[in-house]
């Protein structure tokens, strides 16, 4: 799977965008890039993925460049519950069978109040 | 839906002992999860893949006679350590896919190992 590369921490205001940037330049054509979250002590959860489209759930956007070797994470209204880790991850999509989630390092995002 | 559980959610035990951790997929069948271990202000790292109904495939450095995996339904999986000592707690954080058609996994709440 494609590394990726995230900034260490970032903070951003509550009620105020979050915007968590994830590079991933040696992306091939089949893998996708999903992004987890893991608040402290607990297991990470899901929140989007895609691959070349940008895609919207009740969570969160995800847009992906033209390229796709980078992409952004946007939290439209953050509150203090989205304090978490955010790892990005780019893996190939496995009808048929799993494939494995390989975790880097992650953004730890602090929303101030 | 796609919910996992884990249990139990905390565990303490005496150097020596082996702990079992349940993992289950509470409203789907799964038949692949994975089992992760996260030492403190580390990222996750993958144990061990377990597939409903064959042997598991651990990850290189991880001793497949030390972490007993069981996956005997499409709904449970199992990771028991044998005898843990103190370097063995951690917080161990189990996942399961959601099926055909979805490579999207869901993760269960984690279980929190400590060997004294």
């Amino acid at each position: 799977d494609a590394k990726t590369t995230q900034p260490p921490s970032m903070d951003c205001a509550e009620g105020r965008a979050a915007n968590l940037p994830c590079n991933h330049s040696t992306i091939s054509g089949n893998e996708y890039v999903y992004w987890y979250r893991q608040i402290h002590s607990q297991g990470p959860q899901y929140i989007i993925h895609g691959l070349k489209n940008n895609e919207t759930n009740e969570m969160a956007s995800l847009i992906i460049t033209e390229d796709r070797k980078s992409s952004t994470l946007i939290l439209p209204h953050a509150t203090l519950r989205d304090t978490a880790v955010y790892y990005c991850i780019v893996r190939v999509f496995q009808y048929s069978s799993a494939s494995k989630i390989i975790f880097g390092s992650g953004t730890r995002l602090s929303i101030r109040p | 839906g796609a919910v996992v559980s884990q249990h139990p959610s905390r565990v303490i035990c005496k150097s020596g002992t082996s702990v079992k951790i349940e993992c289950r997929s509470l409203d789907f069948q799964a038949t692949t999860m994975f089992w992760y271990r996260q030492f403190p202000k580390q990222s996750l790292m993958l144990m061990a893949t377990s597939n409903e109904g064959s042997k598991a495939t651990y990850e290189q450095g991880v001793e497949k006679d030390k972490f007993l995996i069981n996956h005997a339904s499409l709904t449970l999986s199992t990771l028991t350590v044998t005898s843990a000592h103190p370097e063995d707690s951690s917080f161990y954080i189990c996942s399961a896919r959601l099926g055909q058609g979805s490579d999207t996994q869901y993760f269960g709440p984690g279980t929190r190992l400590t060997v004294l």
